[in-house]
């Protein structure tokens, strides 16, 4: 599978946008970007994805590199709440696709 | 609508003890994924159900886990004799469909394993 890279740990200001970078510069042309979060004692849950086009949802939005290497993930404004390890994962085509996380990027919010 | 729900929520296990662990998917789901989280690290990959059929198992970590889906909804994931290095959170996630790229997987809370 092809790997994420994400940094450690990123702290933001409440009500202020937060961008979680992901370089992914093993793509393969078929691969979907995924983003999940894990909030304190909860399962993951799914944020948004994306294949090549920038996405928008109510939880967030995905910044998609025109060469695919790398992706943004970005909270317009974040809230205590979004305090959690944020995931970037590839999913390969097939209808197995399992979810193959690395250790994530740690989101602290000051208030 | 409900999501998905694991039981019991933590179990303390003597090393040697069996246990197993229960997941009720979002009903109509057809894929059905275990995964396995240690403390601190991201959730590893244990098997994957399309309805009844357990169509991969290579992150079984060894021949003491089995899991099951006999009637393609519930699903049991079986521990033998436990040893300490099974302490972790169990997750067990499903998806509407064949569990693709496209997907959203829906995460139940987990299952904290502690083993003595």
């Amino acid at each position: 599978d092809a790997k994420t890279t994400q940094p450690n740990s990123m702290e933001s200001n409440e009500e202020e946008p937060v961008h979680l970078p992901c370089n992914h510069s093993t793509i393969s042309g078929t691969d979907y970007i995924h983003w999940y979060r894990q909030l304190p004692s909860q399962g993951p849950e799914y944020v948004i994805h994306g294949l090549t086009s920038n996405v928008n949802n109510r939880m967030a939005s995905l910044a998609i590199a025109e060469d695919r290497k790398s992706s943004t993930l970005i909270l317009h404004r974040a809230t205590l709440r979004d305090a959690a390890v944020y995931y970037c994962i590839l999913r390969a085509s097939g209808a197995n696709s399992k979810l193959t996380f690395g250790k994530g990027i740690t989101l602290s919010v000051r208030p | 609508g409900a999501g998905v729900s694991q039981s019991p929520r933590y179990k303390v296990a003597k090393r040697g003890q069996d246990v197993a662990l229960r997941c009720d998917p979002i009903s109509g789901h057809v894929s059905l994924f275990w995964y396995q989280q240690a403390l601190g690290q991201g959730p590893e990959f244990l098997t994957y159900f399309q309805n009844e059929a357990q169509l991969d198992k290579s992150g079984l970590p060894s021949d003491r886990f089995f899991a099951e889906r006999p009637e393609g909804s519930v699903s049991t994931l079986k521990i033998q004799r436990t040893q300490q290095e099974d302490s972790a959170v169990y997750l067990c996630a499903s998806s509407f469909l064949s569990g693709g790229r496209g997907e959203t997987q829906y995460f139940g809370p987990g299952t904290r394993l502690l083993v003595l």
